[in-house]
Order: C-alpha cells, then sequence, then structure tokens
C-alpha cells in the first residue's frame, strides 16, 4: 500500500501567519491527493481535492500544490477556525490511505 | 444537501459482533462507491472497508478482512458493516463516507467500544 508521510506533526502558528504543510507519498500518486481538516469532535471535512482544487465553500485562503509524491497544504492568513488536524490522503490506488496527520495549533 | 447518519455503535465484549448503518439522503446513492473509515482515540484515519455502487464489489483492510462484511442496499439508500470477531483494536470511531474519486463527504461518526 502507499504510506503517507505529514510533516511536521505540530506546526505552532499565530493568528495571520501564514502555514505550510507537507505530505509525502512513498509512490506517486499523480494529482489524486486530497487534503481533509478535522476539528476536534467533529468529522473530517474535505478542503481540496485533485491536489489544488478547493472543495465547496472553502475559502481562498487555502490551497494545494504539488504532484507526483509531493504535495504542500498553505493556508495563508490563518483564522482561528483554521487551528484544527489536517490529513492528506491519496486516492490513486487501493487501499485509500492517509497520512497522520498535520496539528496546527495557536502559538 | 448531502446527508450521512451512522447508528449502531456501541459496547461489545472482545469476540463479539455489530452491526453499523449508514443512512444516506441528499443525492443519487446508487450511483457512488461508498466506504467505512475508522478513529481510534486519539489516533488518526483509517480505511476500513469500501463498496462499489453496484454492491458487487468490496474492498477491505488487512487489519479486518475475513472478519468484517459491507453490504448496501440501494432501494434503501442504506450501507451496513457487520462486524465479528471484534477485537479491543477495533475500538473506534467510524464514520461512513462518499467517495467521488476522493472522499468527499462525512458522515458524524458511531462510537464502537470493544471492551470486557
Amino acid at each position: 500500500e502507499i504510506v503517507m508521510t505529514q510533516s511536521p506533526a505540530t506546526l505552532s502558528v499565530s493568528p495571520g501567519e501564514r502555514a505550510t504543510l507537507s505530505c509525502r507519498a512513498s509512490q506517486s500518486v499523480s494529482s489524486n491527493l486530497a487534503w481533509h481538516q478535522q476539528k476536534p469532535g467533529q468529522a473530517p471535512r474535505l478542503l481540496i481535492y485533485g491536489a489544488s482544487t478547493r472543495a465547496t465553500g472553502i475559502p481562498a485562503r487555502f490551497s494545494g500544490s504539488g504532484s507526483g509524491t509531493e504535495f504542500t497544504l498553505t493556508i495563508s492568513s490563518l483564522q482561528s477556525e483554521d487551528f484544527a488536524v489536517y490529513y492528506c490522503q491519496q486516492y490513486d490506488n487501493w487501499p485509500r490511505t492517509f497520512g497522520q496527520g498535520t496539528k496546527v495549533e495557536i502559538k | 444537501e448531502v446527508q450521512l447518519v451512522e447508528s449502531g455503535g456501541g459496547l461489545v465484549q472482545p469476540g463479539g459482533s455489530l452491526r453499523l448503518s449508514c443512512a444516506a439522503s441528499g443525492f443519487n446513492f446508487k450511483i457512488y462507491s461508498m466506504y467505512w473509515v475508522r478513529q481510534a482515540p486519539g489516533k488518526g484515519l483509517d480505511f476500513v472497508s469500501g463498496i462499489n455502487n453496484k454492491g458487487d464489489n468490496e474492498e477491505h483492510a488487512d487489519s479486518v478482512n475475513g472478519r468484517f462484511r459491507i453490504s448496501r442496499d440501494n432501494s434503501k439508500n442504506t450501507m451496513h458493516l457487520e462486524m465479528s470477531s471484534l477485537r479491543a483494536e477495533d475500538t473506534a470511531v467510524y464514520f461512513c463516507v462518499r467517495e467521488n474519486y476522493y472522499f468527499d463527504y462525512w458522515g458524524q461518526g458511531t462510537l464502537v467500544t470493544v471492551s470486557s
């Protein structure tokens, strides 16, 4: 199976600052990469699919980039509601696999 | 509005069985593959099982293969997960998820606790 590795595990950021999260795949997944956001006690929510396309209703401060094995999620100016855990997920191959998550916390 | 509502979770003893259900609404259920994804307490997300739109192809994680069965009833817009020979490590919140190539909608989850 494809192993997804996210870094860092925890990212401490002040409100208004930029956050950059990384995701690496153990083999190429082309652009078949999604990012999901999960807040405490809630279900995950799709943010990005196709490595760079924002899902419906997702603010423009969220952007995704990359292809192949290296991907990045950028939050341009962190808002209070953005502090959460972010997971990357590949859907290029079976089984679908997730990264271990990056927690974005208030600095 | 797409809605996925899980039910059937609870406390079960090791070796026991449980049946989870997912009720879908707000979309044409029969054209989408559907999945179960779980999250152990304080941990990340793990694929459990998936089923194609027609219900004639299943996929399971190695950790549950042979113990879990997935099914769907397109006439009732429901999906089920039959879990047997449950182990402590199956303790998790189980999410029902719709796939549109990527996982695009998630239910709120149902908690399964395996403990004596």
